[in-house]
């Protein structure tokens, strides 16, 4: 069984620039989450889908972060305009669904923002 | 406000010996708590977990405790190898909030041969 991929793994961009992230869960599985990680932090829930139904973005920056999961399967996030802050390791997890603790996570996608 | 915070952010212990990781948490509603297990460039990989209804559950060398009193649980593995370096992170969820996952800061491990 195949795991959660993600893309790009590393990406450096200039403060105001956008980026999008690309995220294929296991397939099968209905839940997806985003994660940011810090470095030296544990990971922070970013938003949470069910199927294509967002379950929780309570944490989201929603002035410059949006995601999308339009037929239930993959998804993107996407940081527009990108700040300092924002360099961290996004991760993306899911699981068998939403009434699953355990959840499988991907390689993640390392952004830095100069 | 953090709810689950593991507050040894390193420990070295020698190949063949026990490792004990730590982490409280202040919510009592958590009611499932996971260990994951991070090596460098990768996810986090699933490595056990407890309902609030046990106090114990072993895997192999691995066996995590609960101590819900003290709101406190604890990763032990026996014995340790040198392949289990990683950072180790405390994660809890309770039913009520969507099953989401609220992470500890991390524990790195280092076991030396």
């Amino acid at each position: 069984e195949a795991g959660v991929a993600q893309s790009p793994r590393y990406k450096i961009i200039e403060k105001r620039q956008s980026v999008a992230f690309w995220c294929n869960p296991i397939s099968g599985h209905a839940t997806l989450y985003w994660y940011q990680q810090i470095l030296g932090q544990g990971p922070k829930l970013l938003i949470q889908f069910q199927n294509n139904g967002v379950v929780d973005d309570s944490q989201l920056p929603k002035d410059r972060f949006s995601a999308e999961r339009l037929k239930g399967v993959d998804s993107t996030l996407k940081i527009q305009p990108a700040k300092l802050e924002d360099s961290a390791v996004y991760l993306c997890a899911s699981s068998r669904d939403s009434t699953s603790y355990e959840q499988y996570f991907g390689p993640g996608t390392r952004l830095t923002v100069t | 406000d953090q709810q689950v915070k593991q507050n040894s952010p390193s420990l070295s212990v020698q190949e063949g010996r026990i490792s004990i990781l730590n982490c409280d948490y202040t919510n009592s509603m958590f009611d499932y708590f996971l260990w994951y297990k991070k090596y460098p460039a990768e996810g986090p990989t699933f490595l056990i977990s407890i309902s609030s209804i046990k106090d114990k559950n072993e895997d192999g060398r691995f066996t995590v405790f609960l101590n819900k009193s003290a709101k406190h649980l604890s990763l032990h593995i026996v014995p340790s190898q040198p392949g289990d370096s990683a950072v180790y992170f405390c994660a809890a969820s309770d039913e009520d909030s969507s099953y989401k996952l609220i992470f500890g800061s991390g524990t790195r491990l280092l076991v030396r041969p």
